[in-house]
């Protein structure tokens, strides 16, 4: 009931392509989703958030989709770049009850250059 | 600067000695939680604090302890290490609850021989 899954467990896209990564949810009860980029060495930034209220959410080259009655979110990358090139979590969380932050098993994204 | 940090970033250590990992931040923030990050399992949550003195169990607690005593401060304590503790481990800090953004630390790689 808590899990995230995540695919696909890694991807590469030539650069100026779209990236694609998938999430699906179980609980209903999550009011949180966002999306976290990590660099190696480094610890996990926040990208882009949504909240369940809203179909799409876009900042720039990145867009979360978010359908809420299959109990999915997406994240695209637009135009991507060898920048781009990184480690991506999902997450789901919950503002109230249980207080845990349960995260996908992350993508690791290559961009060709 | 706005900031979670952790003390040691590498450890080695031997089976059965107790070692203590630090976290703090200086944003303030109410809730604060410990990670680990292993190949193919992404993140999973240890503990979380939702504030001093308040703590709870995330989804893989066995071998570890917390405390809140202070606000800023979420030391991640292994009492009696053992090797499939290895792992890379991020603490992380946010405004209020979990249904928010994360700020995470640069992390802390520890090897238990």
């Amino acid at each position: 009931q808590q899990q995230v899954k995540q695919s696909p467990q890694s991807l590469i896209v030539q650069k100026g392509g779209i990236s694609i990564i998938n999430c699906a949810y179980e609980n209903t009860a999550f009011d949180y989703f966002p999306w976290y980029q990590q660099f190696p060495g480094k610890g996990p930034a926040l990208l882009i958030a949504i909240r369940p209220d809203v179909s799409e959410k876009k900042e720039g080259r990145f867009t979360i989709s978010f359908n809420k009655s299959a109990k999915q979110f997406s994240l695209h990358i637009m135009d991507s770049q060898p920048g781009d090139s990184a480690t991506y979590f999902c997450a789901a969380s919950m503002k109230s009850g249980t207080y845990k932050y349960i995260f996908g098993t992350g993508t690791r994204l290559k961009v060709l250059a | 600067e706005a900031q979670v940090t952790q003390n040691p970033r590498y450890l080695i250590t031997v089976t059965g000695k107790k070692l203590t990992v630090t976290c703090s931040q200086n944003m303030n923030h109410e809730y604060m939680s410990w990670y680990r990050q292993d190949p193919g399992l992404g993140l999973r949550q240890i503990y979380y604090s939702m504030n001093v003195e308040v703590t709870d169990k995330g989804d893989v607690p066995e071998g570890y302890k917390v405390s809140r005593k202070e606000k800023r401060n979420f030391p991640l304590i292994l009492e009696s290490p053992s090797p499939n503790q290895t792992s890379l481990y991020f603490c992380a800090s946010s405004r209020r609850t979990s249904g928010e953004t994360q700020y995470f630390g640069p992390g802390t790689r520890l090897l238990v021989l």
